[in-house]
């Protein structure tokens, strides 16, 4: 199946810092790739996404990238604030056609008043 | 809003018993799934469905089974609990439609298997 590497395992930063995590994959027709957020006590809710044919989205103060030829996608948070302070996962849809998400080991995002 | 809802948060069962989870979601999706979560693992799928009835197994099917009799239900049964099987449990529904691939998820089920 799919292999997901997310880097880093945690991250601290200083509030209104960025914060910025980067997910490799390894099956080069993977064309979907989701970032959940999961909050103390819930289970994880999609954030942002994009598709292959994108190399960046924007949404308020997050953003995707991706890079298809080096097969690796980042989400970046700018001006965090403590609500950022979550586990954040990576995802790919795991092969053409498939409905199955592969995640990442996730990202322990601490956010410092 | 899509609701996915787990029957218990918090589950205590004893080695040897057998054990149902259950989820139920409200936005007629086709397909749901069942994942557990281990710190430094991250989410790990045991088994999926995409009908009525169907089911695939995932990464870690093993002492794990499901059962998918109406749609808007998926089950997991652990057959004979065991201590390794003590983990956070999550539900997950998408509408199958090969566009939207966005998963929603349960609050989780926290069992503990003594």
């Amino acid at each position: 199946g799919e292999n997901v590497e997310q880097h880093p395992s945690t991250l601290s930063v200083q509030e209104g810092d960025s914060a910025v995590i980067k997910c490799t994959y390894s099956d080069s027709a993977s064309n979907y790739f989701p970032w959940y957020k999961q909050e103390l006590g819930k289970g994880p809710q999609l954030i942002i996404d994009i598709r292959s044919n994108v190399g960046e989205k924007k949404d308020q103060r997050i953003a995707v990238t991706l890079n298809k030829t080096a097969k690796h996608f980042s989400l970046h948070i700018t001006e965090t604030q403590p609500e950022d302070s979550a586990v954040y996962f990576c995802a790919v849809v795991w092969g053409a056609g498939s409905y199955q998400l592969t995640f990442g080991k996730g990202t322990k995002l601490s956010v410092i008043p | 809003d899509v609701k996915v809802t787990q029957s218990s948060r918090y589950l205590v069962k004893r080695t040897g018993e057998k054990v149902f989870l259950e989820c139920v979601q409200d936005m007629d999706h086709e397909n749901m799934f069942w994942y557990r979560q281990d710190p430094g693992l991250g989410l790990r799928l045991i088994y999926f469905s995409y009908d009525v009835k169907m089911k695939e197994k995932g990464d870690i099917p093993e002492g794990y089974s499901v059962s998918r009799e109406k749609k808007e239900r998926f089950s997991l049964i652990l057959e004979s609990a065991s201590t390794n099987q003590t983990s956070m449990y999550l539900c997950a529904s998408s509408l199958g439609d090969r566009i939207s691939y966005e998963q929603y998820f349960g609050p989780g089920t926290r069992l503990t298997v003594t």
